[in-house]
């Protein structure tokens, strides 16, 4: 069965600092990777993907994500954090063998101090 | 374009009675998805429907719970007789098909509160 786990369910950051948000997977076949952020009473978006095609991954709103098949992470990272980016983050997991549902790890909120 | 769309935003409900959740997909989404927000917690999976295939139901947590979707478009979950662990963000979430890597689009969720 596949699984995600991120480690962290609360992350506080200043402004301009590097946004690190851990995410480490289990899958029984090659997964797809899905970064999603949700704002406070909204729907998750889609940040980035991995589908087996480069493993640096560069998504909306300057984030990106690399793909480490030897660690089974897949850790998102901004290089400078905006008080815009105060949500909550999930990664995912797609594992075909699962039925082409999503997996989702128990979420990350992040924190952005001025 | 027009996203997915939840109704009702919220429902508070007394234990015991019966609740209706409505999703309309987006226009032309063959795939269509129910999960459940408790909170503080990740999405847990309930049901997927595909196109006029027997839906994967294995993520309903009892048969208090069920869904249908009518003409491939509109969903309903129907939970009955609430309890108050059913108290939870319930969305629902569309794709163009059941491609792996087509990203989810999700609604803004229904907050059921059972009191």
């Amino acid at each position: 069965a596949q699984s995600v786990t991120q480690l962290g369910s609360h992350v506080s950051v200043s402004e301009g600092a590097l946004v690190l948000l851990r995410c480490n997977y289990s899958s029984s076949v090659p997964p797809y990777l899905f970064w999603y952020v949700q704002y406070p009473n909204q729907g998750l978006q889609l940040l980035l993907k991995y589908t087996s095609a480069a493993t640096l991954v560069k998504g909306i709103n300057d984030f990106e994500a690399e793909f480490k098949k030897s660690e089974t992470s897949f850790h998102l990272t901004k290089p400078s954090a905006h008080m815009s980016d105060a949500a909550e983050y999930f990664c995912a997991v797609s594992d075909q063998a699962a039925g082409n549902k999503l997996t989702f790890g128990g979420g990350t909120r992040v924190l952005v101090k001025p | 374009g027009a996203g997915v769309s939840q109704s009702p935003s919220n429902k508070v409900t007394e234990k015991g009675k019966d609740v209706e959740l409505r999703c309309d997909p987006i226009s032309g989404h063959t795939a269509l998805y129910w999960y459940r927000q408790r909170l503080g917690q990740g999405l847990e999976f309930l049901i997927y429907f595909q196109g006029n295939s027997a839906p994967d139901k294995s993520g309903l947590p009892s048969d208090r719970f069920s869904a249908e979707r009518t003409g491939g478009s509109v969903s309903t979950l129907t939970i009955q007789r609430t309890q108050q662990e059913d108290s939870a963000v319930y969305l629902c979430a569309s794709s163009l098909s059941p491609d792996r890597g087509l990203p989810l689009h999700f609604g803004n969720g229904t907050r059921l509160t059972v009191t």
